[in-house]
């Protein structure tokens, strides 16, 4: 079974530095998803960047990127110019891809609380 | 907003009672996934229906049911609640049964259950 493991249960920075969050995961899959999501205090629960496994190439979006390392089944998200917006619980996320039998649910890191201070 | 709704966001209830949860997925998307997240046990999945049926179930309580309409909506019953079914319940949806397309969640509904 697949296993997300998410080591910092919190960390936090510096309003307009960069912040690194951890995430490791363990799967025997080849072809799979990860992502991160946001959980700020509303409770929404919403997507911030996402990776497809066979591309080797890292995601970015806007001041979000991640480091994948597939070999080391890393997968950490990195904050630039952090703002006080982005203080919320970060959860990393796993998903099988490719099999139709396959069980297409995420699995879930226990997530990391960030404060930004201002 | 995602475009995935849910009603009711609150809900408070004694135990032993039976709620109902609503979801209404993104325009398009034909798939619904149902998450709970506890203190206690975090993110966890509960069920996935595609196109009204069915797809896969994960760790979902004999007393917790779903179901998803014609319309695509879903609804997720829980019955003879116990204190420890507190917890937040998502509904995200996505639009195919692989779920190649990111889920998409909504607001979620707060449970009670005193």
């Amino acid at each position: 079974a697949q296993t997300v493991t998410q080591s910092q249960p919190e960390m936090s920075v510096q309003e307009a530095e960069t912040v690194t969050l951890s995430c490791t995961y363990d799967t025997s899959e080849s072809d799979y998803y990860l992502f991160w999501y946001k959980q700020p205090p509303s409770r929404q629960m919403i997507l911030v960047i996402r990776q497809e496994a066979y591309k080797q190439q890292n995601a970015t979006e806007n001041r979000f990127s991640v480091n994948f390392q597939k070999a080391a089944k890393s997968f950490s998200l990195k904050i630039s110019d952090s703002q006080l917006g982005d203080a919320a619980m970060y959860f990393c996320a796993y998903r099988s891809a490719g099999r139709m039998d396959s069980n297409y649910q995420l699995i879930w890191g226990a997530g990391t609380k960030l404060i930004i201070k201002p | 907003d995602s475009g995935v709704t849910q009603t009711p966001k609150h809900l408070i209830t004694a135990t032993g009672q039976r709620v109902t949860l609503r979801c209404s997925p993104r325009s398009g998307d034909l798939s619904v996934y149902w998450y709970q997240q506890s203190l206690d046990q975090g993110l966890q999945f509960l069920i996935q229906y595609y196109n009204g049926e069915e797809r896969a179930k994960g760790n979902i309580l004999e007393r917790f049911s779903a179901q998803q309409f014609p319309d695509l909506h879903s609804e997720l019953n829980l019955s003879s609640l116990e204190l420890g079914d507190s917890a937040l319940y998502f509904c995200a949806s996505s639009v195919d049964p692989k779920g190649q397309e990111t889920q998409y969640f909504g607001p979620g509904t707060r449970l009670l259950v005193l």
